[in-house]
């Protein structure tokens, strides 16, 4: 069964920290990564993607995050986060040989940013 | 504005009631998905539909029934609820093989007691 592993459940960083959060998905078929952020009481909103050609992709507020096909993994990279940036993140991953495109999600990261 | 739009946004239901969730997109999209949300858990896919006319089941659907009315329109539900099925419920659509993501509703909040 297809699945996405997010390494830190939880993590806090001050204002102006640098960010990564980790992805892994469970194996290499060709596929269209995800991040998703859930502000508090909030629905997911799309953060950025990737579905094919430069492995680094930019995204909204600063967040950028790389495609490493052989590490299959998906990390998500802010340099100095914010008070605003608090919120659950969520990867999630499509295999493209799937019907309609459904996503397999992890189980999030909630960050949060001290002021 | 564009989106994806669900009802109720709360509802709280006795053991054994049925209730039908809600849920219309006008981003002219193919694919529609219902999701649960529990804590510690991500999300988890109920039930999909690839084009109108079709459903498939997702990781979850025990306790679930799915209607694609129409190109717009995805319903969700609950024949008979049971606490277990306590949980934020997002409807979502996304292009037909879904490489632009998905556009999420705002989510209904359940409560079986």
């Amino acid at each position: 069964a297809q699945s996405v592993s997010q390494h830190n459940h939880h993590v806090i960083l001050s204002e102006a920290a640098s960010l990564e959060l980790g992805c892994n998905y469970s194996y290499g078929g060709t596929v269209n990564l995800f991040w998703y952020v859930q502000y508090p009481g909030q629905h997911l909103q799309l953060l950025l993607k990737y579905f094919s050609g430069d492995p680094l992709v930019k995204g909204i507020k600063g967040f950028e995050a790389e495609f490493i096909k052989s590490k299959f993994s998906f990390n998500l990279r802010k340099p100095s986060v914010q008070w605003s940036d608090t919120a659950e993140y969520f990867c999630a991953v499509a295999y493209r040989n799937t019907n309609a495109g459904k996503s397999t999600f992890g189980d999030g990261t909630t960050l949060t940013v001290k002021p | 504005n564009a989106g994806v739009t669900q009802t109720p946004k709360f509802q709280v239901l006795k053991t054994g009631q049925s209730m039908t969730l809600q849920c219309a997109q006008d981003m002219n999209h193919n694919s529609m998905y219902w999701y649960r949300q529990d804590p510690g858990m991500g999300l988890r896919l109920i039930y999909y539909s690839a084009s109108e006319g079709t459903t498939d089941k997702g990781e979850v659907p025990n306790g679930y029934n799915v209607s694609r009315l129409n190109k717009r329109e995805f319903s969700l539900r609950l024949e008979s609820a049971a606490p277990s099925q306590t949980s934020v419920y997002f409807c979502a659509s996304s292009s037909r093989w879904g490489g632009d993501g998905y556009t999420f509703g705002s989510g209904t909040r359940l409560t079986v007691v």
